[in-house]
């Protein structure tokens, strides 16, 4: 059974750029999350689906990170204007029916 | 406000002893899952648990079942591999989100 895939691995934007993180959960999980894990911290939950709707977003910063998961599947994770505070490792993770979760290898941004 | 509290923050051990790591909630949580970040950045699962106990080789872990306000990570007979660094997340009753702690540093000297 394929993992969670996550791509790009890695991102360097200068300030006011734009991104998109790509992730393709475990297939036939409905729960798909979104994290942020900046250096040495723990994972911050940013957004979380169940199929294509958004459960809980209220950790996305509204002006300038989006996700969207249309279809109940794929997943897209964009940051307009990235701010060097965006620097981190972006986490997608997946699961079924509240049980354990899996997570994809991440993406790392470094915005200078 | 924070749900999960993860302790000790950092730890260094010499091979062969045995440490236990440990994860206190601020509420009664459904489930807890652990998992080692590798140097690479990758989060590896270790257990997830709804209630009582797992073990796997070296690693046990424990679910307070009665209460479901705090979880273990025992390691026996540490090695070098076993360092990285340790979360445990939380799972909230009637929704599906996950909260993190703040993780372990272990660090297994020769």
């Amino acid at each position: 059974e394929a993992g969670v895939t996550q791509s790009p691995r890695y991102a360097v934007l200068q300030e006011g750029q734009a991104v998109s993180f790509w992730c393709d959960p475990i297939s036939g999980h409905d729960t798909l999350y979104w994290y942020q894990q900046p250096r040495d911290q723990g994972p911050q939950l940013l957004v979380y689906f169940r199929d294509e709707a958004v459960i809980d977003n209220s950790q996305l910063p509204s002006d300038r990170f989006s996700a969207v998961r249309p279809k109940g599947t794929n997943s897209t994770l964009k940051i307009q204007s990235a701010k060097q505070g965006d620097t981190a490792t972006y986490l997608c993770a997946s699961s079924y029916r509240n049980t354990e979760v899996f997570f994809g290898k991440g993406t790392r941004l470094t915005v200078v | 406000g924070d749900q999960v509290e993860q302790s000790p923050s950092a730890l260094s051990l010499h091979e062969g002893t045995d440490s236990a790591l440990r994860c206190n909630f601020t509420t009664t949580m459904r489930s807890v899952q652990w998992f080692r970040q590798n140097s690479r950045g990758s989060l590896i699962s270790l257990f997830y648990l709804a209630s009582g106990t797992k073990e796997n080789g070296r690693l046990k872990s424990a679910f307070d079942s009665k209460e479901r306000r705090y979880s273990t990570l025992h390691i026996r007979d540490a090695q070098l591999e076993d360092s990285g660094t340790y979360f445990c997340a939380a799972a909230n009753y009637g929704n599906e989100k996950i909260t993190f702690g703040a993780g372990t540093k272990l660090t297994i000297k020769p």
